[in-house]
């Protein structure tokens, strides 16, 4: 079955440890993109990578940091300048850069500074 | 900026009936805007998409309408059943750059 896999489901930080999500995606997708919510708030945009060794700063990027070498892979690195970075993580991807089908979610990663 | 709003309270409908969740934008003009649900610890999951020139899209049970002149959508599940509770979110696309901006969502309880 095609999806987007995001490990681990739960992880906990130190303060100062620098932290990476993993995102893999198996749907051939192009574009691939980081979100993040809060509670009673709607999902914000941290980077999103429409092509491989390409990805783009969103909303909300400072304190993050991506990579993109593969098509199917986009993990995102939560490090010790994100002051605040306790949250649910989700993963997307789209068949391309225009949205014409809707985004494809991974099950999310809850990170909880300790 | 781009703003995007959808109802903080949560709806309470009874099962059987036709729930109706709304969804106001300001300051753009979206090509097309899409419905998610999402499950409690889960990742939301795609159901609609509607063009700027489409007034009304359908999907079994569902419909949603797009006014580009209020700027606002409308989501109706009809002869709603406990299995359609979930938080429900929109989103629109903004500056054709293929990037997604979602509101809060509303949450959905249909009771038996």
């Amino acid at each position: 079955d095609g999806g987007i896999t995001q490990s681990p489901k739960y992880l906990f930080r130190k303060e100062g440890q620098n932290v990476t999500l993993s995102c893999e995606q198996n749907l051939n997708h192009d574009a691939m993109y980081w979100y993040r919510q809060d509670p009673g708030q709607g999902l914000r945009l941290i980077y999103y990578s429409q092509i491989v060794n390409d990805f783009q700063k969103g909303d909300i990027a400072e304190g993050y940091s991506v990579s993109r070498e593969k098509k199917e892979s986009f993990p995102l690195t939560v490090t010790s300048a994100q002051k605040n970075p306790t949250a649910f993580y989700l993963c997307a991807s789209s068949i391309d850069s225009l949205v014409n089908y809707g985004y494809t979610f991974g099950s999310g990663t809850r990170l909880t500074v300790v | 900026s781009q703003k995007i709003e959808q109802n903080s309270e949560a709806l309470n409908i009874q099962e059987g009936k036709t729930a109706t969740l709304t969804c106001n934008y300001t300051n753009y003009s979206p090509a097309y805007l899409q419905w998610y649900r999402q499950d409690p610890g889960r990742g939301p999951v795609f159901l609609l998409l509607i063009r700027e020139n489409e007034k009304e899209k359908r999907k079994e049970r569902l419909k949603v309408t797009f006014d580009t002149t209020l700027k606002q959508s409308l989501f109706h599940i009809t002869a709603s059943q406990p299995a359609d509770s979930a938080t429900y979110l929109c989103a629109l696309e903004y500056g054709n750059t293929g990037k997604l901006i979602f509101g809060q969502g509303t949450t959905l309880q249909v009771k038996p």
